[in-house]
């Protein structure tokens, strides 16, 4: 079946650096991702929506030159954290779509922790 | 707009009983609806969706799930429980642009 891969799965960085979470659609073409940001005990919160080859569309409150995304093919979405805060430390899911009515199938996650 | 509810934070659930997670949607238009299963500090595995067709829809690990027109419902649904079906549960409605509209999830513990 559809697998999207996320990595990496666990990062530590420290205040005021970058970083960079890739999610890749394994085994199929999505013009679009999505990528969440999970509190623990919470649902998940939308932060944008990724379309191949055009800039990302972001919710409210979600801070576009914080978090960067860039979705250069059809296969790759990538969201950077730049210059993080502890304030930033949660859980990154991101998820694709394989085609319409199709499920959206979800990377495993990365837990960021800023210290 | 399109909205989700997930009435209950938490369902306890005796190993071998059947469970129950609550689902009420409120859409305009047909709903696309989905259940999707997160382990701890792991991404979200799809369980089943609702299109169109029977509304007894079955799913993966056993799960099915009834739509319920009237009562705008889609609860989650399995006959026995095992204790590796503790996790965290979400009920979504899709939006046409994929986008889905998450509940706020339901934490089920199956106790052995």
């Amino acid at each position: 079946g559809a697998v999207v891969s996320q990595h990496p799965s666990r990062v530590i960085c420290k205040s005021g650096t970058s970083v960079k979470i890739e999610c890749r659609s394994l085994d199929f073409q999505a013009t679009t991702m999505f990528w969440y940001r999970q509190f623990p005990k919470q649902s998940l919160m939308l932060m944008a929506t990724s379309n191949e080859g055009s800039k990302a569309t972001y919710e409210q409150g979600v801070e576009k030159d914080k978090f960067l995304i860039n979705h250069a093919s059809l296969t790759l979405s990538t969201l950077t954290v730049t210059s993080a805060h502890p304030e930033d430390s949660s859980f990154y899911i991101c998820s694709a779509a394989g085609g319409s009515n199709s499920p959206l199938h979800f990377g495993n996650g990365t837990r960021l922790t800023v210290t | 707009a399109q909205s989700v509810a997930q009435p209950e934070d938490q369902v306890n659930v005796a190993e071998g009983n059947p469970l129950t997670v609550k689902c009420t949607y409120s859409v305009s238009g047909n709903p696309y609806l989905f259940w999707y299963v997160q382990y701890p500090n792991r991404g979200l595995q799809f369980l089943l969706k609702y299109i169109t067709g029977d509304n007894l829809v079955k799913g993966s690990y056993g799960f099915e799930a009834e739509f319920n027109k009237s009562q705008t419902s889609f609860h989650l649904k399995k006959p026995s429980a095992l204790v590796s079906d503790s996790a965290l549960y979400f009920c979504a409605v899709r939006e046409s642009n994929y986008q889905l509209i998450w509940g706020a999830g339901t934490k089920l513990i199956i106790k052995p």
